[in-house]
């Protein structure tokens, strides 16, 4: 089946240790983005990649940096983590960006800092 | 900015039970809205609204949006217990920056709660 695969599923990482979640799709989608969301709270944007083009959101913070190598990855990078970075992260396909094209997930990554 | 917020928070209720979920939004040049099913893990994608007055059903789940008010209700009847999760509205609009494309901004959710 054609789907959005995100690892680790669960990850712990040490306050300042620079970690890596990974992304891959299968539904050959133009459009990635990576989503922070908290517990009880919306899904936040953080940046997409429409194609190799890269977009950041205004606030998301520099510590937060992506990767896109081909049409199948992505990668979020948080290069220096603190406590209020725990979170899930989401990451999700579009085939295009707009309103025809609804966004399919993946089943994130619980991102714990210690 | 856009801004979507979701009522009730959280919702209990029982099996059988017919439960309304509210989704009002702030948007700049609205698109569509979306509805979303998040149980432990991705969101799953339920309704993507465009026009008012138009009902989108997939069996006992069933949505409309009114464009003039500026909401959107969510309607499930005769609840079961897999229907327990957060339901998330999300819309598109054209952001602050006219990009061509727009973004999807997310409602905090719904937490919906089934006893047996």
């Amino acid at each position: 089946d054609a789907m959005v695969i995100q690892n680790p599923r669960y990850q712990v990482t040490q306050f300042g240790k620079p970690v890596t979640l990974s992304c891959s799709q299968t539904l050959n989608h133009n459009v990635m983005y990576w989503y922070q969301q908290k517990s009880s709270q919306a899904p936040k944007l953080l940046f997409h990649y429409y194609d190799k083009d890269f977009n950041n959101e205004a606030d998301t913070p520099d510590n937060f940096q992506s990767r896109r190598p081909n049409t199948s990855f992505c990668f979020l990078d948080i290069r220096s983590p603190g406590l209020g970075d725990a979170a899930m992260y989401l990451c999700a396909t579009s085939r295009a960006r707009g309103i025809d094209s609804p966004l399919h997930f993946g089943n994130g990554t619980r991102l714990t800092v210690t | 900015e856009d801004k979507v917020v979701q009522s009730p928070l959280s919702l209990v209720v029982h099996e059988g039970d017919t439960v309304t979920l509210n989704c009002s939004y702030e948007v700049t040049n609205f698109r569509s809205l979306l509805w979303y099913k998040q149980e432990k893990k991705a969101p799953t994608f339920l309704f993507m609204l465009t026009s008012s007055g138009i009902e989108k059903k997939s069996g006992r789940l069933s949505s409309i949006l009114d464009k003039k008010e500026l909401f959107s209700i969510l309607n499930i009847t005769a609840t079961q217990t897999g229907d327990s999760a957060i339901y998330l509205c999300a819309v598109w609009g054209a952001n602050a920056g006219g990009t061509s494309y727009g973004k999807l901004t997310f409602g905090q959710g719904t937490i919906l709660t089934v006893h047996p």
